[in-house]
């Protein structure tokens, strides 16, 4: 079975400031993808970065960077610079590619994140 | 359309009542997938749609949660006789071909689903 741990259920930070985020999880597989997700108070969730498992360079995406450590099964999550419009719930995501099951998402309990003017 | 839609975004409903949700994917969206947010908790996979095909429901907590796709674009989660325990916001997310694995899935707003 595949588990996702986000062991800070909140955390702040002020404005144009880094924080980081941090996620960890447990599988067997070898083959497969980390997602950070973002669910404002609006619920929809929007992608925020994806890293592929086999890749060993760190996925970049602006102020978003994660911090991939595969042999510790860790994925963190940096945001630079943050801004108001950060504020929300993050998702750590596991996806593992099942035959008949399409991907299937294994979530955390996500992070709530924030931003203090 | 745009994006992922749902309807109705709150439902209400009492115990015992059967509740319909609905899920509107991107057009062209191969994969549906259903999943079940607790209050503080990550989505929980429901189950998975391929075209009309249910190809896995193992997510699904009881026999009084069946979910269609019956022409492969829309999809109906239906909850029969809702308890409390069933009270959670119902997340819909579709990809455009659920096989490769470096696809992503693009979420829906939910649907809130609160048993009184």
């Amino acid at each position: 079975a595949q588990t996702v741990t986000q062991s800070q259920p909140e955390m702040s930070v002020q404005e144009a400031e880094t924080v980081t985020l941090s996620c960890t999880y447990d599988t067997s597989e070898n083959n497969y993808y980390l997602f950070w997700y973002k669910q404002p108070p609006s619920r929809q969730m929007i992608l925020v970065i994806r890293q592929e498992a086999y890749k060993q360079q760190n996925a970049t995406e602006n102020r978003f960077s994660v911090n991939f450590q595969k042999a510790a099964k860790s994925f963190s999550l940096k945001i630079s610079d943050s801004q108001l419009g950060d504020t929300a719930m993050y998702f750590c995501a596991f996806m593992k590619h099942g035959l008949g099951t399409g991907n299937q998402f294994y979530f955390g309990t996500g992070t709530s994140l924030t931003v203090i003017p | 359309g745009a994006g992922v839609s749902q309807s109705p975004r709150y439902k209400v409903a009492k115990r015992g009542q059967d509740v319909a949700l609905r899920c509107d994917p991107i057009s062209g969206h191969v994969s549906l997938f259903w999943y079940q947010q607790a209050l503080g908790q990550g989505p929980e996979f429901l189950t998975y749609f391929q075209n009309e095909a249910q190809l896995d429901k193992s997510g699904l907590p009881s026999d009084r949660f069946f979910a269609e796709r019956p022409e492969g674009s829309v999809s109906t989660l239906k909850i029969q006789r809702t308890q409390q325990e069933d009270s959670a916001v119902y997340l819909c997310a579709s990809s455009l071909i659920g096989r490769i694995l470096q696809e992503t899935q693009y979420f829906g707003p939910g649907t809130r689903l609160l048993v009184l």
